[in-house]
């Protein structure tokens, strides 16, 4: 059964400070792996998306890192700021035919930033 | 500034009745998406559609749901009957997908539409 797991499932941390999310997954064949960020009553928003061939792939202060072998993936904000605070979705997709993908969708983790 | 709109952004009903949501995605966009968001589940995945064609709707309850595409600038999700169970927040997402260009599927997502069944 492919499944997504995320941690920590919560997290707060000071202004400023660098943090790094986890993802692992289960899935396969394996496509590409998307982190989302959403905010309070909105809907999510693509941060990064990674291939089977990307290890690593940045936006801004948010840079993602994937591990093909060990199926598992990382999101590492640097300088966090009080915008920062969020949901973060880790969700695997899974190309089952030509066009059609099967996403699975972690649980997020919830991060809090504070003054 | 192209984006998806939803409506209602908010809902409230009462067990029984029906109820429809809309979705217009973003002009262009041959890829429609409905997902449902709850606490405890997280997101899942209802349905998709490619060219107004169903693709996957494995994630939708068929004996109450339904999805259709009538134009490529309008999906709509009804729920009939609507059980206090269905309470979560609804989003629509669209993309672009080309068959052969090796793109995969970037969403965007709408701003979602809160449904609360007494």
């Amino acid at each position: 059964k492919n499944q997504v797991e995320q941690s920590p499932q919560s997290l707060i941390i000071l202004e400023g400070k660098n943090c790094t999310l986890q993802c692992n997954y289960t899935v396969s064949p394996f496509s590409n792996l998307r982190w989302y960020k959403q905010d309070t009553g909105r809907g999510p928003v693509s941060l990064t998306i990674m291939t089977f061939s990307e290890n690593t792939k940045s936006n801004g202060r948010y840079t993602a890192t994937l591990d093909a072998d060990t199926k598992q993936s990382s999101l590492h904000i640097t300088a966090s700021q009080l915008s920062d605070s969020a949901s973060y979705i880790c969700v695997v997709s899974a190309n089952w035919d030509f066009g059609n993908e099967k996403l699975t969708f972690g649980t997020g983790t919830r991060l809090t930033i504070i003054p | 500034d192209a984006r998806v709109t939803q409506t209602p952004r908010d809902k409230v009903t009462e067990m029984g009745q029906e109820v429809t949501m809309r979705c217009q995605p973003i002009l262009g966009h041959n890829t429609v998406f409905w997902y449902r968001q709850t606490m405890m589940q997280g997101l899942e995945l209802l349905a998709y559609f490619r060219n107004r064609a169903p693709l996957d709707d494995s994630g939708m309850p068929k004996d109450r749901f339904s999805a259709e595409m009538p134009d490529a600038t309008l999906a709509t999700l009804k729920i009939q009957p609507s059980e206090p169970r269905d309470s979560a927040v609804y989003f629509c997402a669209s993309g672009f997908w080309l068959a052969g260009s090796g793109s995969y599927n970037e969403q965007f997502f709408g701003p979602g539409t809160r449904l609360t069944v007494l």
